[in-house]
């Protein structure tokens, strides 16, 4: 069955360190997404892909970078981790025009900054 | 521009009855609509969706959701709580041509036995 991965599932790191988590999709889908969840925020988008070498930024992009070499994986790196990205990350796909929109997504990471 | 508002980020029910998770949006075009669920420590689970066909919308593990454009809401019901059914709830708004999506804050169902 089709599915979307993530590793590390729980990650602790310093701050200051580069941090790259990743995200692996067999849904051959063109549509690749990051989210953060906080309490009280629900849902941030951080970065996006609609296709190969394709990145946008979205709403809290900030101290966050991706790239698009394939189809099947978006990594996310924090440049340089800070406490404020102490968070649960979400990586979803979806399959572009036709599709509905509705994303599927990874079971999150979750990572914190000391 | 979109955005949704999920009324209430806290919602309790008794087993056996109705669940009623609010949801309003805002759109500039015509919206595609959303219900997540996330149970602890895991991803989101697309419970239902409304892409401009029926207006009354089946889901999964009996909940429907019904758009309301001229109250721009897109309430989620079900019937008769389960203890299965204690999550957080999310609801998400796109618009057609523009493939993100916008999430509610969230509604966390307690289901009381």
């Amino acid at each position: 069955d089709a599915e979307i991965t993530q590793s590390p599932r729980h990650k602790i790191t310093e701050t200051g360190r580069q941090v790259t988590l990743a995200c692996h999709q067999t849904w051959n889908h063109n549509n690749m997404f990051w989210y953060r969840q906080d309490l009280g925020h629900g849902l941030r988008l951080i970065h996006y892909s609609y296709g190969v070498h394709d990145t946008n930024k979205g709403e809290v992009s900030d101290g966050y970078s991706v790239s698009r070499s394939n189809t099947e994986d978006l990594p996310l790196t924090l440049e340089s981790a800070a406490s404020s990205q102490t968070s649960v990350y979400f990586c979803a796909s979806s399959g572009g025009t036709g599709s509905s929109y509705e994303q599927y997504f990874g079971p999150g990471t979750r990572l914190t900054v000391t | 521009a979109q955005s949704v508002t999920q009324l209430g980020s806290h919602v309790s029910v008794s087993e056996g009855a109705l669940v009623l998770l609010r949801c309003n949006y805002s759109s500039s075009v015509p919206p595609y609509l959303f219900w997540y669920v996330q149970y602890p420590n895991q991803g989101l689970q697309l419970l239902l969706k409304y892409t401009s066909a029926a207006t009354l919308v089946k889901g999964i593990n009996g909940f429907e959701a019904e758009f309301k454009k001229s109250e721009t809401s897109f309430h989620l019901t079900k019937p008769s709580a389960h203890m299965s059914d204690a999550a957080e709830y999310f609801c998400a708004v796109s618009g057609f041509g523009n493939e993100k999506l916008t999430f509610g804050t969230g509604t966390r169902l307690t289901i009381i036995p």
